[in-house]
């Protein structure tokens, strides 16, 4: 069975230092991986994706994120935060949907950032 | 294109009604979502409709709740009768098909209150 695991609940910075929040995942074959960001009160928002085509991902707002497959993780950064990033972030996982060829998505439990001034 | 539209935005309502959530997805996509979001639970899955047809419905939570997608550009999501315990933020949810590789585009939710 597939799924995410996001490995903190909460993570704090100042702004214009660096972030990074991490995931692991477990799939049985080749994954495709996301991140979505949740401001409050709104929807959710695709960061970025992992496709297969590199490792290195970059998305929007100046996050990016590194697949690892020896290390089953697909952590996000950020080299500089920002006090609008200051949201919930969601690791998901894709996994086919038994019987298709679609894949549903299966969501981490999430990490809320807190930006300083 | 306007994105995912759901409706209403906020409902309050008192348990034993009836409650009716709206969603109209991005035209051309082929799966629509409803997903419930609470702070116990996170975000779970509750149905998803591939061509108007209901594909998985493992995640609706009891037969109070019911789904349907008379068109591809409408979904409703029905309680009834509500209870307390329903309250949350539900997220409808559109995707065109890339096989494993799909991007859902979420609406900006409903918040439900049942009192």
């Amino acid at each position: 069975a597939q799924s995410v695991t996001q490995l903190d609940s909460h993570v704090s910075v100042s702004e214009g230092t660096p972030v990074l929040l991490r995931c692991n995942y477990s799939s049985s074959y080749s994954p495709s991986l996301f991140w979505y960001v949740q401001h409050p009160n709104k929807g959710l928002q695709l960061l970025l994706k992992y496709t297969s085509a590199a490792t290195l991902v970059k998305g929007i707002n100046g996050f990016e994120a590194e697949f690892k497959k020896s290390e089953t993780s697909f952590h996000l950064t950020k080299p500089s935060a920002h006090m609008s990033d200051a949201a919930e972030y969601f690791c998901v996982v894709s996994v086919l949907s038994g019987g298709t060829s679609y894949g549903k998505l299966t969501f981490g439990q999430g990490t809320i950032l807190t930006v300083h001034p | 294109d306007a994105g995912v539209i759901q409706s209403p935005r906020h409902e309050v309502t008192e348990m034993g009604q009836e409650v009716t959530l709206r969603c109209k997805p991005i035209s051309g996509h082929d799966y629509l979502f409803w997903y419930r979001q609470t702070m116990m639970r996170g975000l779970e899955l509750l149905i998803y409709f591939n061509n108007n047809v209901p594909i998985d419905d493992s995640g609706m939570p009891e037969d109070r709740f019911s789904a349907k997608m008379p068109n591809a550009s409408f979904s409703t999501l029905k309680i009834q009768p509500s209870e307390p315990r329903d309250s949350a933020v539900y997220f409808c949810a559109s995707s065109p098909f890339r096989g494993l590789y799909n991007e859902q585009f979420f609406g900006p939710g409903t918040r439900l209150t049942v009192l």
